[in-house]
């Protein structure tokens, strides 16, 4: 089955500055990469997602970048503020499997430092 | 509003105690999921569902059952409660892509 790997598992930086968060996955089947985030207390919420025809994707502050070849995919925040504190999981799927759906990372701390 | 429910939020109860957390979607998804997670710690995927009269065991054994007998509907029971089933339940739906979660259930078993 699929196995994902996420890197670091606490992350803290300074307000303004840029985080990323790396990702590596064993299945080349998988084709779809979501990316959520969990505030504290709060459910998983999707932040961002990418499939494997794509390199890159951006929305607004955050961008995530896939290498298909390498199996691996990153999640890029610029400019964080301080709501961008929270747990993020990133997850791979491949959509042409059963029911077991997404398997997640173990979660990053990010933490954004005043 | 198309949404997952989970019922109740929080729960004390009792070593031995029967529970059973409930799960309802209201986004006609076929696939649906629960994981188990301690706070702000890895998400533990136990059970899971094709749909209607589908059950599986998920990475994470657990000692909790799940029936699945409305496609909206999927609950979880935990025949008696030990201290360690204290934790946060997680439910979960989807059909194509994004997976969407329920606001969790905390469980404390004393």
């Amino acid at each position: 089955g699929e196995n994902v790997e996420q890197h670091p598992s606490t992350l803290s930086v300074q307000e303004g500055d840029s985080a990323v968060i790396k990702c590596t996955y064993s299945d080349s089947a998988s084709n779809y990469f979501p990316w959520y985030k969990q505030e504290l207390g709060k459910r998983p919420q999707l932040i961002i997602d990418i499939r494997s025809n794509v390199g890159e994707k951006k929305d607004q502050r955050i961008a995530v970048t896939l290498n298909k070849t390498a199996k691996h995919f990153s999640l890029h925040i610029t400019e964080t503020q301080p709501e961008d504190s929270a747990v993020y999981f990133c997850a791979a799927l491949n959509s042409g499997g059963g029911a077991d759906g997404l398997t997640f990372g173990k979660g990053t701390h990010l933490i954004i430092q005043p | 509003e198309a949404d997952i429910y989970q019922t109740p939020r929080y729960l004390v109860i009792g070593t031995g105690k029967k529970i059973t957390l409930e799960c309802s979607q209201t986004m006609g998804h076929d696939k649906m999921y629960w994981y188990q997670q301690d706070p702000g710690m890895e998400l533990h995927l136990i059970h899971y569902s094709y749909g209607v009269n589908s059950t599986e065991k998920g990475d994470l054994s657990s000692e909790s059952t799940v029936s699945r007998i409305r496609t909206e509907h999927f609950p979880l029971t935990l025949e008696s409660a030990r201290p360690s089933h204290t934790s946060q339940y997680l439910c979960a739906s989807r059909q194509v892509g994004e997976q969407f979660f329920g606001p969790g259930t905390r469980l404390t078993v004393l």
